[in-house]
């Protein structure tokens, strides 16, 4: 069994749909990260959150830590949101991350 | 700031042939990290260093190897290419450990080996 699950594996919307990417993870941590892949490759740092919500801009990201889960939202989505989600905790040796396989997503016009 | 920058870009290697990958940054960092990632599969960690002059392995070691010799750079070296390491090449750092800092990658290496 994977230690990092998200789901779903891929994802298609239309603009302008609220989008909900989640995370579940088997090991005890005490961050969790959302990352964003775009299509070019590269990697950008969205979120690291160890409790409740945060919010930047149209993203929210929520955690669960008794339930050892994770929500990644999107409202209004754009076709520039159009990338691969990644979930990784610090559950690992020395504390490095362990990484989910990553949500694409895909928003049409 | 140029944040983390990744050398080379792209690369074809034949087996056997050896290379190395050069990550710089210039955020003072302490921590930096070699990832691997490849289809169907989460980002794994090759290699990582704490802090200049001090290396680490990762989940997936074999066949590499890095040095730090100073703080802003992080190299991952190929002695002896093989099939199995064409992959994309992610260079990282962050400023404090155990996962608790963001991370700031580079835009990796496209690694090839025929």
């Amino acid at each position: 069994k994977n230690e990092v699950e998200q789901s779903p594996q891929n994802l298609t919307a239309q603009e302008g749909e609220f989008i909900t990417i989640n995370c579940s993870y088997s090991v005890g941590i005490s961050a969790l990260h959302w990352l964003q892949q775009h299509p070019g490759g590269g990697i950008v740092s969205l979120f690291m959150l160890s409790s409740g919500k945060k919010k930047h801009g149209r993203l929210i990201a929520t955690i669960n830590i008794q339930e050892k889960h994770s929500s990644l939202h999107i409202t209004a989505s754009h076709p520039r949101d159009s990338a691969v989600y990644i979930c990784a905790v610090n559950g690992g040796s020395q504390g490095n991350l362990i990484f989910g396989k990553g949500t694409k997503l895909s928003v049409k016009p | 700031n140029a944040g983390v920058t990744q050398t080379p870009k792209f690369r074809v290697l034949k087996t056997g042939q050896s290379m190395t990958l050069l990550c710089a940054q210039d955020m003072n960092h302490e921590y930096m990290y070699w990832y691997r990632q490849d289809p169907g599969m989460g980002l794994r960690l090759i290699h990582y260093s704490v802090g200049e002059g001090t290396t680490a392995k990762g989940e997936v070691p074999d066949g590499y190897n890095v040095s730090r010799l100073k703080k802003q750079n992080f190299l991952l070296g190929l002695e002896s290419a093989a099939p199995s390491q064409t992959s994309v090449y992610f260079c990282a750092s962050s400023y404090s450990s155990k996962g608790n800092s963001p991370l700031h990658f580079g835009n990796g290496t496209r690694l090839t080996v025929t």
